[in-house]
């Protein structure tokens, strides 16, 4: 497999307040991101996507920031609860050989301090 | 939940055994992704198939193979067990662009 950090960077952020968590994506013709959370022992929960013809998308407490001149993109977390803690991954997906192939990025992990 | 559901949820091999992991994918899905997750690391993928059919493959050697049947559910073969095949298999649905994950089975090859 390809291979990616072993040390996962962390953001520890006090319970209440928004959190940012960034993401630098390879692939400029990548179409479509979506940010993912994983708990322990769990497999990686859909958060939220975007288009790539969009540069703001907002859902419940969460908005997604796209840069493609940067080739970058955020999660940014209001409000953060202690059930926020997790790490977060972020996908991008581009047309790749005829099927849509997904590439995950290293990940944050978020820390919640009550 | 995503009502994509993984059997077994843990499993401990031998170095060169071989290893059949099962996804159910959520109702009405007809694409299954494979993905394989060491610790602390990102899901890397494996291979994608859409109607019975493998459409896309990572940089995995052909001793991981796979199939999807009528009903959408598909199976993840390892041959030739190796120390570093260690990790989180994961597998995910999908009918449009969103991909659902299921919880995983945790493989550790001794």
């Amino acid at each position: 497999g390809e291979s990616v950090g072993l040390h996962l960077p962390t953001l520890s952020v006090q319970e209440g307040d928004n959190s940012i968590i960034n993401c630098a994506y390879s692939n400029s013709a990548s179409d479509y991101f979506i940010w993912y959370k994983q708990e322990s022992g769990k497999g990686p929960q859909f958060i939220i996507d975007i288009r790539s013809n969009m540069d703001k998308r907002q859902g419940q407490r969460v908005t997604v920031l796209l840069n493609k001149t940067v080739k970058h993109l955020s999660l940014q977390i209001a409000a953060t609860q202690p059930g926020d803690s997790a790490v977060y991954f972020c996908a991008e997906k581009g047309a790749s050989g005829g099927y849509q192939k997904v590439t995950f990025g290293t990940g944050t992990k978020l820390q919640v301090i009550p | 939940e995503t009502g994509v559901t993984q059997s077994p949820t843990h499993l401990i091999k031998t170095r060169g055994q071989q290893v059949t992991l099962r996804c159910s994918s959520q109702s009405g899905h007809n694409t299954v992704s494979w993905y394989q997750q060491a610790l602390g690391q990102g899901p890397q993928f494996i291979f994608q198939y859409y109607r019975e059919e493998e459409n896309g493959r990572g940089n995995f050697p052909p001793r991981f193979s796979g199939l999807q049947f009528p009903n959408y559910s598909s199976e993840l073969n390892v041959n030739a067990l190796e120390l570093d095949d260690s990790a989180l298999y994961l597998c995910a649905s999908s009918l449009a662009e969103t991909q659902y994950f299921g919880p995983g089975t945790r493989l550790l090859v001794l």
